[in-house]
């Protein structure tokens, strides 16, 4: 069994903070790490997918950054704002027909 | 984008009903679809991962002949829930994609309630 974690479980931030939360993932038979941003009563959206070691990406706010040597991944947000709430969800993709999801981080901003 | 579509939303049904849930991939091929159940308060646990014209690899602890998925063509997959008891209620989820390394796309879930 794969063991992908991510933490913390959760997180209350303040509208305005930036912030930043961890997805570790083996760092054998690796192929890609995905990021995914999940709104309740929503289907899960795709953030970003990454597969070189030493990558980072970007989407508005949103960033993430990847060593594959280590097995760590980092999501970070700046500037948190309200509807950045959500659960965010991170997978270890070994090309193997399989995603291991983590227990996903959920992030709760107030205004 | 990518769109999948899954259906029904919701069923309530009786114990002992069997319930077919659908996914169709809209706009894009799948050559691999995943069927999850979210527990409450929990993550996405895979029950399985079915490629098209072949038998569904199921997850450890996940019955096959409870949990039917056939997956008869590259935009359609169905995950049939037979004899359903309350126990089995839950949120079901499938996503789809397109090959190895490209990202998912997750329908919108199927809540089934078992009487």
């Amino acid at each position: 069994i794969l063991n992908v974690e991510q933490s913390p479980q959760s997180l209350h931030v303040q509208e305005g903070d930036s912030t930043n939360f961890t997805c570790s993932f083996p760092s054998s038979n690796f192929y890609a790490l995905h990021w995914y941003r999940w709104e309740t009563a929503k289907s899960p959206e795709a953030l970003f997918v990454m597969t070189l070691n030493g990558d980072e990406k970007k989407k508005g706010r949103i960033s993430a950054t990847l060593n594959t040597k280590e097995g760590y991944s980092y999501l970070y947000i700046k500037g948190s704002q309200p509807e950045d709430s959500a659960t965010y969800l991170c997978a270890f993709d070994n090309a193997g027909n399989m995603l291991t999801f983590g227990g996903g981080t959920r992030l709760m901003v107030k205004p | 984008g990518a769109v999948v579509s899954q259906h029904p939303s919701w069923v309530i049904c009786k114990s002992g009903t069997s319930v077919k849930i659908e996914c169709r991939s809209l706009d894009f091929q799948a050559t691999t679809m995943f069927w999850y159940r979210q527990f409450p308060k929990q993550s996405l646990m895979l029950m399985a991962t079915s490629n098209e014209g072949s038998k569904a690899t199921y997850e450890q602890g996940v019955e096959k002949d409870k949990f039917l998925i056939n997956h008869a063509s590259l935009t359609l997959s169905t995950l049939t829930v037979t004899s359903a008891h309350p126990e089995d209620s839950s949120f079901y989820i499938c996503s789809a994609r397109q090959d190895g390394g490209s990202p998912l796309h997750f329908g919108n879930g199927t809540r089934l309630t078992v009487t």
